[in-house]
């Protein structure tokens, strides 16, 4: 069974600090590893995937298959990245990657 | 290009009435995807379509729950007899090929379904 487990709920820092965003999965493939963003009053869009190994809007997240960890990561946070963050997985096998299983979310707020 | 369109954004339902969400995909799309969001949890998959089929609804609950996706018009999701379990947010994703490798699906707004 898949599974992804966000395990903050809230999260809470000062512009300019570092943030980390927590994402743990658990599944018996080899996987692939979305993270979402909803800021206020916007739809959910996606924000990176871990095979595309990009950086947006100062963002990254690397794929720890050893950990199974997925975490989202930026050295310094601006008031901005204040929004929901969900991790995703979906299953890269059987062409079934359209069908995700998203964690809680984590509310991120960035404070002035 | 408005991206996902669902409708209504908020609908207010008696048990045993039915609901009806709506939901246009990005122009170009012909893959239309139906998430349920429940209070307090991830997204959830419920049922993939493209036009006039019905693709994989696995996530689907059997009973009073369909959805379908006619050759012209929205896609319709439709809950028969609702029950308070069924209060949710449902989102909509569209995308242009099958959830493409990236799996990148594009989410609408999503319709909130309150049951009382």
């Amino acid at each position: 069974a898949q599974r992804v487990t966000q395990p903050e709920k809230l999260l809470s820092v000062f512009k300019g600090a570092p943030v980390e965003l927590k994402c743990n999965y658990s599944y018996s493939g080899s996987p692939e590893l979305f993270w979402y963003v909803q800021y206020s009053r916007q739809r959910l869009q996606l924000l990176l995937r871990h095979i595309s190994r990009e950086s947006i809007k100062g963002f990254t997240a690397d794929l720890n298959k050893g950990e199974t960890s997925f975490h989202l990561k930026k050295p310094f946070a601006q008031e901005e990245d204040s929004a929901m963050y969900y991790c995703a997985l979906s299953g890269s096998s059987g062409g079934s990657n359209y069908k995700l299983t998203f964690g809680k979310g984590t509310l991120l707020t960035v404070n002035p | 290009n408005a991206g996902v369109m669902q409708n209504p954004r908020h609908l207010v339902r008696r048990r045993g009435q039915e609901a009806r969400l709506r939901c246009s995909p990005m122009k170009g799309h012909s893959h239309v995807y139906w998430y349920r969001q429940l209070p307090e949890e991830g997204l959830k998959f419920m049922v993939y379509l493209q036009k006039e089929n019905i693709i994989d609804e696995s996530g689907m609950p059997k009973e009073r729950f369909s959805a379908e996706f006619p050759k012209e018009g929205p896609s319709i999701l439709r809950i028969q007899q609702v029950v308070r379990g069924d209060s949710a947010a449902y989102f909509c994703a569209s995308s242009q090929g099958q959830g493409s490798n990236t799996g990148e699906l594009f989410f609408g707004e999503g319709s909130r379904l309150t049951v009382l």
